[in-house]
Parts: structure tokens; sequence; C-alpha cells
């Protein structure tokens, strides 16, 4: 099992493109999360998914979309980045039941110039 | 005031000591709590629950104090693999609304 993987690994962007990150999971968990991660501001939720086909906002969804269409892959798009949006990008997957044991993928680190 | 506060640290300690540190949490609702471990660039890892009785798992030991509304971890005979930020977790169960919040995390640095 691969667990949870996250492509990229690194990116850097200039102001105003767009880019899509990949998240995918085989544990056939129900629940997939995108956070972000910032120097001061520990992890901040983007968006999450509760199953397939849903999504939900978070604490900080602006300028950010996601796509669920399968269960096993969550995206998350950047439709025009800017220098606030330069971060360490988690993503997570866990049961319904248990979804206080997330785990992560080993996340994407994005620069945008 | 933060739903879950946290020292940032860092705690730097010798090899062998023992540490502890705090979390509080403002939302007597809260209902599940949770430390994580994360090393340095990577990704947070569930390190234990934390229940009312204490729970212990090796050297290291979580309490939960609802009264005063905050949760500990100790970790005894520290080694320098124990090198991390250790974050606190909060969960709270509603009606489609289950929700888990991550303190800041507090740094420990063990020093040889």
């Amino acid at each position: 099992n691969a667990g949870v993987t996250q492509t990229p690994k690194f990116r850097v962007l200039k102001t105003g493109q767009s880019m899509t990150l990949l998240c995918a999971q085989d544990m056939n968990h129900e629940y997939m999360y995108w956070y972000r991660q910032d120097p001061g501001m520990g992890l901040r939720l983007i968006h999450y998914s509760v199953g397939e086909g849903t999504t939900a906002k978070g604490e900080v969804p602006d300028g950010y979309n996601v796509s669920r269409l399968k269960k096993q892959n969550f995206l998350l798009g950047l439709e025009s980045a800017a220098p606030s949006q330069t971060s360490v990008y988690f993503c997570a997957s866990s049961t319904r039941q248990g979804f206080y044991e997330q785990y992560f993928g080993p996340g994407t680190r994005l620069t945008v110039t | 005031r933060k739903e879950v506060e946290q020292d940032p640290g860092p705690f730097n300690v010798p090899e062998g000591a023992t540490v502890a540190f705090n979390c509080t949490y403002s939302n007597s609702a809260s209902q599940s709590f949770f430390w994580y471990r994360q090393d340095c660039r990577k990704e947070p890892k569930l390190l234990m629950s934390v229940y009312s009785s204490g729970n212990e798992d090796g050297r290291f030991t979580a309490q939960l104090n609802r009264a005063s509304q905050y949760i500990s971890l100790l970790i005894r005979d520290s080694k320098l693999s124990d090198s991390a930020t250790y974050l606190c977790v909060v969960t709270r169960y509603l009606w489609r609304d289950d929700k888990i919040i991550f303190g800041k995390g507090t740094r420990l640095h063990i020093l040889p």
C-alpha cells in the first residue's frame, strides 16, 4: 500500500499561472482533505470531501477549487496563483468513523514568484 | 481566543531528560483529543490518543483535564529521535459537521 501520495513534490509558479495538485489514496477512505501549512500558522483546512462527488469549504478556501470525481483522488486547483499561496500543501484522508486519524501525504512545496 | 493553543517552543532538552508540554482548548464541547507528531519537512502522523484516565505508550504519557480544558504530553527518557513538532488535535462530533482542529505545534529539540 502506498497510502497517500501527492504530485508534484515541488513546483515554482509565476503569479497568475494556474496549476493542479493531485492527491491519491489507496486505503478506500471516504474522507479527503487539503491543508496548507505556513510557518507560525499551523495546518489550515482549505477544502475537504466526505465522499465521491462532494466537496466543502474549509477555513481558507479562497483562490482554490477542488474536485473529487473518483473516491481515491482529490484534486486541488489554483486558478490564478498569487505569492500569498506560497506554502506547503498537504493532502490527507481518513475513514468517516475514524476521521480523527488522518493519513497525510508527503506534501507539495509550492513557491509563487 | 484561539480554539486550540500551544506553546510554540522550542523546548531544548538534554537527552535522557523528561519533558512535558500542554495544550489548552477553548470549546467545552470538544470531545476527543489526540497528539500528532511532525518531523522536520515531513507530514504529520498520529502519535496517540488522549483519555481522561490517561494514556501511556512506552515513554509517552498523555493526559486530559476536562475541568481545566487542557491536554498534556509527557516524554520520559527522551531520545534524539524525539526531536519533532508535536501537534495537539481536538475534535468535535456534530451531525454532518465533524470537525478536527490542529494546534500550531510545540517544537522539541533533544540535545546530545
